[in-house]
């Protein structure tokens, strides 16, 4: 029974395609994140939301747009992917922003060709 | 701008000797600290965490160590086995922030 759920794993896909990425998490947490592993493997976080509402969107491009329809689900959608696109994107949920212990998903692989 | 540092990208240990990775950190306000451990192809996974008002935390072969003065923790795996082998992530957080991530140390353990 995964903790955190994200889908697909392995996402291969031509440039300027539209792509989602999907996470679920069963914790009953109230936030959750979208981290980026890019090829030097730095984690940085993406988004995160609290309750539906978005707390903190980092110096993305606003082509990468989070979705929450509920407390339990933070969907990852990107619009026109980018060659510089291609990474490992994780969700994760913890109880509270900042606190606790983070819990991450497997990882989607996104290559954009 | 990193924020917390991991400046050896590997490391390798005799099975059975003491493993030591470190971490530094810049931003004086983070006051919860993490570990974790990840495998290929998998999420990482949580490992311990130390908040800063205390200097040490144990659990099993795990301790890690807080010098908040240095701005610097470290995880000391004793004794090391070989399925510790994993890359491992030190992560920080001020609480109501968000966590921001090293970029990780590979540890191989040597059998």
């Amino acid at each position: 029974d995964t903790a955190v759920s994200q889908t697909p794993k392995y996402l291969v896909t031509q440039m300027g395609n539209d792509k989602s990425i999907k996470c679920e998490q069963n914790l009953g947490h109230d936030t959750m994140y979208w981290y980026k592993q890019d090829s030097k493997k730095f984690l940085k976080i993406m988004f995160s939301y609290n309750n539906k509402e978005l707390i903190i969107n980092e110096t993305v491009p606003n082509r990468f747009s989070p979705k929450s329809p509920d407390k339990a689900h933070l969907n990852l959608h990107i619009n026109s992917l980018e060659l510089g696109d291609s990474a490992v994107y994780f969700c994760a949920s913890s109880q509270g922003q900042g606190a606790g212990e983070a819990f991450f998903g497997q990882g989607t692989r996104l290559t954009v060709v | 701008d990193q924020q917390v540092k991991q400046n050896s990208p590997s490391l390798s240990v005799q099975e059975g000797r003491i493993s030591i990775l470190n971490c530094d950190y810049t931003n004086s306000m983070f006051d919860y600290f993490l570990w974790y451990k990840k495998y290929p192809a998998e999420g990482p996974t949580f490992l311990i965490s130390i908040s800063s008002i205390k200097d040490k935390n144990e659990d099993g072969r795990f301790t890690v160590f807080l010098n908040k003065s240095a701005k610097h923790l470290s995880l000391h795996i004793v004794p090391s086995q070989p399925g510790d082998s994993a890359v491992y992530f030190c992560a920080a957080s001020k609480t109501g922030n968000q966590f921001y991530f090293g970029t990780g140390t590979s540890l191989t353990v040597i059998p």
